[in-house]
Parts: structure tokens; sequence; C-alpha cells
């Protein structure tokens, strides 16, 4: 069946480093893939997306590009801030279901 | 524009108690979804409803757990009698429209859950 797999956090970066999430998907066919966000006490929010492959979803600074090739959606940012502290979920959806990967805590120290 | 409430926040009951969690979708939207987040790991649906209409129940043990959504608005989510491995995060989202059809996706908005301890 369809699944979602994510690097295991938690992860601890200084202000201003760079940032990568690796999330990888098995799925048939083209599912759509979601970078999610949980900051603290907050709902989930949809941060970025992309429905086909080779699309770059981006938003808030954060990026992630679909590969086909290698099933991966990596989540990425340049420069993070303390602001940024959360956890990320990657999320597949197909067939009316949105799939969702285990989360990765990022905690970003000033 | 107010978003997805949920309430209680927090719900603290001894195993074989029952208890109910409340949903308020953003107004206007039609489809109504029930997530369980364990910790440690990533929501799993529970439930969909389409306006007043079940969706997908596959994933609701419903031996315990039974869901409405009485005039196709706010939904209550009932666990009776709960076990320990209920505890966890019970989220609510909501989203314009129906979220079938492979191509179809329709944004999901989330409320904060109700976390859930089963002692």
């Amino acid at each position: 069946g369809n699944s979602v797999t994510q690097m295991e956090g938690p992860v601890t970066l200084s202000e201003e480093a760079f940032l990568t999430i690796n999330c990888t998907y098995t799925a048939t066919g083209y599912p759509s893939l979601f970078w999610y966000v949980q900051y603290p006490g907050e709902g989930l929010q949809l941060l970025l997306k992309a429905t086909k492959a080779d699309d770059k979803g981006s938003n808030k600074g954060f990026e992630a590009t679909y590969r086909k090739e290698t099933t991966s959606f990596h989540l990425e940012k340049g420069s993070v801030q303390v602001s940024d502290s959360a956890v990320y979920f990657c999320a597949l959806y197909q067939g009316g279901k949105l799939i969702f990967g285990q989360g990765t805590e990022l905690s970003v120290k000033p | 524009e107010a978003g997805v409430a949920q309430s209680p926040r927090y719900k603290i009951i001894e195993k074989r108690q029952s208890v109910a969690f409340w949903c308020n979708p953003i107004s206007g939207h039609a489809t109504l979804y029930w997530y369980q987040q364990i910790l440690g790991q990533g929501p799993k649906l529970l439930i969909q409803f389409q306006n007043n209409g079940v969706v997908d129940d596959s994933q609701l043990p419903k031996d315990r757990f039974s869901a409405e959504r009485l005039k196709g608005v706010d939904s209550t989510l009932k666990i009776q009698p709960a076990k320990l491995e209920d505890s966890a995060v019970y989220l609510c989202a909501s989203s314009a429209g129906s979220s079938g059809g492979a191509s179809s996706y329709n944004e999901q908005f989330f409320g904060p859950g109700t976390r859930l301890t089963v002692l």
C-alpha cells in the first residue's frame, strides 16, 4: 500500500544553518505530495505542495522538488530561523486519502 | 475566517470509561475528517464525512469508536470503552467540496486537536 517515510528526528540546528529533511514515498502512479508543519500548540498547516514530477513547491523560504525517479520529496531551507522550530510532516494524496509520514521535529537554537 | 474548532483540548480518563470529542469545521466546508495521531507517528484517518454522510470509515475501530455529523456541520467522535492504546491526539480537519478522485485535492484545514490520555 501507499506509505511515506521521513528521516528521524529530532533535528537540532543553529540559526541560519541549512536544513534538509528527507522524505521518500511508496505509491503507484503519480500521487500529489505535500509538506505540512505543526507549530507548538497549533494544528497542522499546509506548507507547500507539488502535484506532478519535477514540480517544485515553495513557501516561506522552504522548497521541495517532486522526484519521481527517486520517489522523494525532500524539504530544504537555506537559512533556518528560531521561528521555524516545529514538527514537519511529509504526506501524499492518492485515491482520496492523505497519508502522512511519522513527522520530523526541528529545533532551531539562537 | 475562523478556523476549525475542537474541544476539549485535553482529556484524561481511565480505561473502560467513555469520552467524546467535538469539532466545528470551517463554515461552508462540506467535508470533515477525524484523524488519530499517536505520539511519534503521523496522523491516520479514522473517518471522512461528506456533508452528513460517511465517505470512508475503513480505519475506524467500530467496536468502540463512533462518529456522527448531524445536519452536515458539527461532528462528534466517541470512544466507548476506552483502552490504553487510544491515548493520542485526535485531529479534526475540514475541506471545501469533496476530496475524491486521484488527481483532485481540496486542501484540508486542521484544528488544534484534542489530546487524550487513557490511564
